[in-house]
């Protein structure tokens, strides 16, 4: 099975960096990706990894190491829009993602 | 070239009834996935369909539960006698056949958010 695992909540300021932690448990895995959410909206997607490292796109970054089944988010340079739910989700083999329960990210003035 | 569309956006039903979420994938996606959300909850995967085939519907209740991908039209998920457990957002996404791109991204609907009185 799968399990995946992040913090409900975290807070920043304005204009700081954010790391937002991923850790997973599968039985297979095919790709991590993260989500972000505003309230009542659908999903969109932000980043996909399949092997170790960094992916930089803009202002965000996703890491990954698949031996410590480990991923974070990076936000840098965060505005108050940034203020969403940021969600880790893990594909296996069959093509099918498991989502994390997500962190609602709060972003202060 | 239009995104993932679900109708309705908000459906609300009655105990007993029947609710019926439609999801039409982009243009040129064959994949279709749905998925349930509780208020404050993440997603959880329900089923996962191609044309006319269930792939895996491992996340679908046993009972009351069904979907279907058509060979033509939209995907419909359909509860039938619903309960007010049922009340949450359902997400219909939608992916290019596998090998498309790199990453293989599932793209999402705007949900349709169902009330069950």
């Amino acid at each position: 099975g799968q399990n995946i695992d992040q913090p409900t909540e975290m807070t920043a300021t304005e204009g700081a960096i954010v790391q937002i932690n991923c850790t997973y448990q599968t039985s297979g895995f095919n790709g991590l990706f993260w989500y972000q959410q505003h309230a009542g909206e659908a999903p969109t997607f932000l980043s996909y990894n399949v092997l170790d490292g960094l992916e930089e796109k803009g202002r965000f970054s996703s890491f990954l190491s698949r031996s410590k089944g480990y991923s974070y988010l990076l936000l840098k340079e965060l505005q108050m829009k940034d203020s969403a739910s940021y969600l880790c989700a893990v594909r296996n083999a069959g093509n099918m993602l498991t989502f994390g329960g997500g962190t609602r990210l709060m972003v202060k003035p | 070239n239009a995104g993932v569309m679900q109708n309705p956006r908000h459906l609300v039903r009655r105990r007993g009834q029947e609710a019926r979420l439609r999801c039409s994938p982009m243009k040129g996606h064959s994949h279709v996935y749905w998925y349930r959300q509780l208020p404050e909850e993440g997603l959880k995967f329900m089923v996962y369909l191609q044309k006319e085939n269930i792939i895996d519907e491992s996340g679908m209740p046993k009972e009351r539960f069904s979907a279907e991908f058509p060979k033509e039209g939209p995907s419909i998920l359909r509860i039938q006698q619903v309960v007010r457990g049922d009340s949450a957002a359902y997400f219909c996404a939608s992916s290019p056949p596998s090998g498309a791109y790199a990453g293989n991204e599932q793209f999402f609907g705007p949900g349709t958010r169902l009330t069950v009185l």
